[in-house]
């Protein structure tokens, strides 16, 4: 099955610094990579996604960029500012394996 | 629009004893899905269940299970309760049983086993 592997596990960065996490997977059929931002007490949330027929979306301060060839997908977030701070998960999903594999995660903190 | 509705919050079980947690997905989503999130094995995938059908399982014994009602909502249960199944229980909803549809993620219920 589907192994995805995240890193950091732990970020610090000040106000107004980028922030980079990156993931890896291992199922070459992935095609679909979502990012999702946990705040404390409550459910993951989606914040952007991405397919394997796009190697770079952006929303505002929030961009993913995907490498199929090289399995795998970063997550880049510039201005940070404090309400940034949470933890975020990568994972991916494929027609095959319908379900979300997700990574262990990585806690932000933006330091104001 | 009201979100994924997940009941209840909390619960306090004692080994060996059974449960059943609620979900109630956005109206209109008629796809379900179960996670398990916990702090050594991450989030992990249950079960998907649409049109009452389980569609998908993920690799958990038995003793997890769950269904899905005419009105998509959706029940899981765990019997026989092990100190192992305190977790937060995460339950998604999708307009759509597609793998590439956003999914979209209830407050979770906190079950602790003693």
């Amino acid at each position: 099955g589907e192994n995805v592997e995240q890193h950091p596990s732990t970020l610090s960065v000040q106000e107004g610094d980028s922030a980079v996490i990156k993931c890896t997977y291992s199922d070459s059929a992935s095609n679909y990579f979502p990012w999702y931002k946990q705040e404390l007490g409550k459910g993951p949330q989606l914040i952007i996604d991405i397919r394997s027929n796009v190697g770079e979306k952006k929303d505002q301060r929030i961009a993913v960029t995907l490498n199929k060839t090289a399995k795998h997908f970063s997550l880049h977030i510039t201005e940070t500012q404090p309400e940034d701070s949470a933890v975020y998960f990568c994972a991916a999903s494929s027609g095959s394996a319908r379900q979300l594999t997700f990574g262990s995660g990585t806690q932000l903190t933006v330091l104001p | 629009k009201a979100g994924v509705t997940q009941t209840p919050r909390y619960l306090i079980k004692t080994r060996g004893q059974q449960v059943t947690l609620s979900c109630s997905p956005i109206s209109g989503h008629r796809s379900v899905s179960w996670y398990q999130q916990t702090p050594g094995q991450g989030l992990q995938f249950l079960f998907e269940y649409f049109s009452e059908t389980q569609r998908n399982k993920g690799n958990f014994p038995g003793r997890f299970s769950g269904r899905q009602f005419s009105n998509s909502r959706s029940e899981m249960n765990v019997s026989t309760l092990e100190l192992g199944d305190s977790a937060l229980y995460l339950c998604a909803s999708s307009s759509v049983p597609r793998y590439d549809t956003e999914a979209f993620f209830g407050q979770g219920t906190r079950l602790t086993v003693v």
